[in-house]
Parts: structure tokens; C-alpha cells; sequence
């Protein structure tokens, strides 16, 4: 049973660049939420995709936008990078369909270094 | 606002019991998780607390009070592998789709 996935591991870029993550949920799962990690921090929710719509969304700027695809996929994109956007990227899988899902499986994460 | 408080770090010693709080102040509740992070990790799922009392599960307990907005997780039998970071997490608002915010960690160290 393929847990969740995310691609990539580790990334470089300069301030001022894009940078797209990508999430593969833990199979039979179909509601994909993403985090930002700082270091020393907990993880701080950016948004929540559900049958490819946002459903709810942290306190993060527009630059921070996403996409999910019918096989319930993900992306997390980043405009105009900013040094502060350095952290660990997370993405959690959970079933919707099940009251209360609360149980989360995060993935390994992407490490977003901007120089 | 909406915050979650917890120690920054505690220590402990192998085999003994250490017990990490949790308190809360959002403006809905729909339940309290904790999830343990080692270093270099992913978070994990450790328990989930939807109504006051205790839930146990193996070597951990977590407990919540929902009119005093409390919780904590309690490890038992510490073992040097429990050295890791625990984090509380809630759901403010009353469905399952709502955001979760966690809180900013307990980073717990095992000594021999």
C-alpha cells in the first residue's frame, strides 16, 4: 500500500522565481491538504484540496496556489519566491468520507531553499 | 485569534513517564490530534481525542477536558526512540473539513 508520496525532495531557487510541488496521496485517500514547516515550527496549513476544488484555505498569500487532478494528485505552486518561503513543504492525504478525519498521513516533504 | 500552547522541550529519563500539555483557545472545536515528527521526518499520527476522557493506545495515552480547553499526551515506558518532537493539533470549526492548526511542538529528549 503506496503511502503518501511527494517529488521533490529537495529544491533550490532564487527570490523572485516560480516553483511547482507535486503530492500523490496515500492510495484509496482523496482530499489532499498542504503545510509550510519553518524550521523549529509546527506546521502552519496552507490550504485543502476536495474533488479538485479548494475547500479551505490558511493565511497565505495569493502567490501560494494549487491545483488537484482527478486522480486526486496535487500540486503546490509558489510565485514570486521569497527568501521567508524557505521551509519544509507537507502534504497530508486523508478520506473525507470517513466522520471526523482527523487521522492525517503526511508525506516525506520537499525542501524549498530560496537564495 | 485562534493558538495552541505547549512546552517548547522536556526531558526525560528512559523508562520513566513524561506527560506533554496541550492548551487551546479557537473559536470552534472539533477535536484535538497529536502527532510525534523525528528529526528529518514526516509527522505521524499518534491519537485523536473528539470527547472528553482518555484514550490509550500501547505505551500512549491522550486526554482531553473540552470546558477547560485542554489536553495532553501521555508516553509511558519512554524509550530512547520517543526522542522526537510532539505536536497537538485541532480542528476549529465542526466538520471535517476544516483546517487544522497545530501547535509549535514539544521537542522531547530521552536520557539513558
Amino acid at each position: 500500500d503506496a503511502g503518501v508520496t511527494q517529488s521533490p525532495t529537495h529544491l533550490i531557487k532564487t527570490r523572485g522565481q516560480q516553483v511547482t510541488l507535486r503530492c500523490s496521496p496515500k492510495s484509496g485517500h482523496d482530499t489532499v491538504s498542504w503545510y509550510q514547516q519553518a524550521l523549529g515550527q509546527g506546521p502552519q496549513f496552507i490550504f485543502q484540496y476536495y474533488e479538485e476544488e479548494e475547500r479551505q484555505r490558511g493565511n497565505f498569500p495569493d502567490r501560494f496556489s494549487g491545483h488537484q487532478f482527478p486522480n486526486y494528485s496535487s500540486e503546490l505552486n509558489v510565485n514570486a519566491l521569497l527568501l521567508g518561503d524557505s521551509a519544509l513543504y507537507l502534504c497530508a492525504s486523508s478520506l473525507a468520507a470517513i466522520k471526523g478525519t482527523y487521522e492525517q498521513y503526511f508525506g516525506p516533504g520537499t525542501r524549498l531553499t530560496v537564495t | 485569534g485562534q493558538s495552541l500552547e505547549q512546552p517548547s522541550e522536556v526531558t526525560a529519563v528512559e523508562g520513566a513517564i513524561v506527560q506533554i500539555n496541550c492548551t487551546y483557545q479557537t473559536s470552534g472545536f472539533y477535536g484535538l490530534s497529536w502527532y510525534q515528527q523525528h528529526d528529518g521526518g514526516a509527522p505521524t499520527f499518534l491519537s485523536y481525542n473528539g470527547l472528553d476522557g482518555l484514550e490509550e493506545t500501547g505505551r500512549f495515552s491522550s486526554f482531553l477536558s473540552r470546558s477547560d480547553s485542554y489536553g495532553y499526551l501521555l508516553l509511558q515506558e519512554l524509550q530512547m526512540k520517543d526522542s522526537a518532537s510532539y505536536f497537538c493539533a485541532v480542528r476549529p470549526g465542526y466538520s471535517s473539513a476544516s483546517k487544522i492548526i497545530f501547535g509549535s511542538g514539544t521537542r522531547l529528549s530521552i536520557r539513558p
